[in-house]
């Protein structure tokens, strides 16, 4: 298996430009989460998805956030419109089954710097 | 609320040398402890992890790591380190009922030729 799979992995955008970001989890896989890292706050869990219905989105920081998972190839996290403090490096990982105790399995990255 | 402490943010030790880099988690009931390696540019790597049963475990490219509950304290080991360890290193607790890990901050290990 190719592994979880971003794209871009790198993003330089204006304020106030949307941004895209994508992501395919490990096929068969029936979870998704969206995380950020800062380095001011770490690894910070946006999002996640089971069998790409939102279950929890407590930890999206604005209105300004979105994720969709329009079927279980494909997840997008957008942001529109961007802010500098926005910048981050943007994970998604995918596991196999719920429970605290799964691995998840992670992708490398999307680097956004937003100007 | 369930938390995770990394107290140390750099760690610097001399190829060969033996490590240990430190987590404690703050956690009602039996926590899962995790630990991953992300290198520079990477995603995060599952080094080991821990849900019950021995309270020493492997993990890949040699690191063990040991869960004492009295001291709600997961730290990695290594006896010999490689240069290719350099990385960030994070510990991380799912709470059961829940899908989500949390994650310290990470340790930065920097090894010397």
């Amino acid at each position: 298996d190719a592994g979880v799979i971003q794209s871009p992995r790198h993003e330089v955008t204006e304020m106030g430009q949307e941004v895209t970001l994508r992501c395919k989890p490990i096929s068969g896989h029936d979870y998704l989460f969206w995380y950020r890292q800062t380095m001011m706050r770490g690894l910070e869990l946006l999002i996640y998805f089971n069998n790409n219905v939102p279950i929890d989105d407590s930890g999206m920081p604005e209105d300004r956030f979105s994720a969709k998972m329009p079927n279980a190839s494909f997840s997008t996290l957008k942001i529109q419109p961007s802010e500098p403090r926005d910048s981050a490096v943007y994970f998604c990982a995918s596991s196999l089954g719920g429970g605290a105790f799964n691995e998840q399995f992670f992708g490398p990255g999307t680097r956004l710097t937003v100007l | 609320a369930q938390s995770v402490t990394q107290p140390d943010i750099h760690i610097t030790v001399s190829e060969g040398a033996s490590l240990e880099l430190r987590c404690n988690y703050s956690y009602g009931a039996t926590p899962y402890l995790f630990w991953y390696v992300q290198s520079p540019g990477q995603g995060l790597q599952l080094l080991l992890k821990y849900f019950s049963g021995d309270t020493l475990v492997q993990g890949i490219k040699g690191f063990e790591a040991e869960f004492k509950r009295s001291q709600s304290s997961f730290n990695l080991r290594k006896p010999s380190v490689h240069w290719s360890d350099a990385a960030e290193y994070f510990c991380a607790v799912g709470t059961s009922g829940t899908y989500k890990y949390i994650f310290g901050t990470g340790t930065r290990l920097k090894v010397l030729a």
